[in-house]
């Protein structure tokens, strides 16, 4: 089945101790993204990548680091969390990205930091 | 990218269609209008996109008036489990630049029986 693929589902954790949220997809998409949603603020645009070895900041990058060494897999690090980092994470894919090629999301990464 | 103007809030009943209304007066003749939806805090899903002409897939009719500045998302039969948030998004299509979605507050449909 064609799909996006985030881990964790759910994560806690405390200020300041490194982790990482994998994303994997399965459709060979060029382009793969990072979003985090938050009330009032909608979905943002955290780091994106048009393909391997290339990536770009978004809307809200700050805190965030990413890496897409391989074409299926795009991890989100947050090597220094605070609680403001708190939030629903989604990662996004598609063919490519242009206009004309749908984003698929994952299912999302529900972050706590305290 | 062209902001989208979206109802906050719609109810429709089971079994009928649900006609949900998007303005976006400043589209440019190069950008897409897309359709998703997102149910309580899942991915957002897609739904449906199109660029001039009216399209149907197994989920959703997409209407875009001829001068492309409003749409219509028409679901032909709603369902319970259509119920979230949907979302009008206008995307710009260049080639070799990235083209984000940005995401709006959307219309949160109700569909009751």
């Amino acid at each position: 089945e064609a799909q996006v693929t985030q881990n964790p589902r759910y994560l806690i954790t405390v200020t300041g101790k490194k982790l990482t949220v994998t994303c994997s997809q399965n459709m060979n998409h060029e382009y793969m993204s990072w979003y985090r949603q938050d009330p009032g603020l909608g979905l943002r645009q955290i780091y994106y990548s048009m393909n391997v070895e290339v990536t770009d900041k978004g809307d809200v990058p700050e805190g965030y680091k990413v890496s897409r060494k391989e074409k299926r897999n795009f991890p989100l690090i947050l090597e220094s969390p605070s609680p403001n980092q708190t939030s629903l994470y989604f990662c996004a894919s598609s063919l490519k990205g242009q206009g004309d090629s749908p984003l698929h999301f994952g299912n999302g990464t529900r972050l706590t930091v305290t | 990218d062209a902001k989208t103007t979206q109802p906050t809030s719609m109810d429709c009943a089971e079994g009928r269609a649900a006609n949900l209304p998007c303005n976006h007066s400043t589209i440019s003749g190069n950008e897409y209008v897309y359709w998703y939806r997102q149910i309580h805090s899942q991915g957002p899903q897609y739904i449906i996109h199109g660029l001039k002409n009216n399209e149907t897939n197994e989920m959703a009719s997409l209407i875009i008036t001829e001068d492309r500045k409003s749409s219509t998302l028409i679901l032909p039969h709603a369902t319970l489990r259509d119920t979230a948030v949907y979302y009008c998004i206008v995307r710009v299509a260049v080639t070799g630049t990235a083209s984000k979605l940005t995401f709006g507050t959307g219309t949160r449909l109700q569909v009751t029986l």
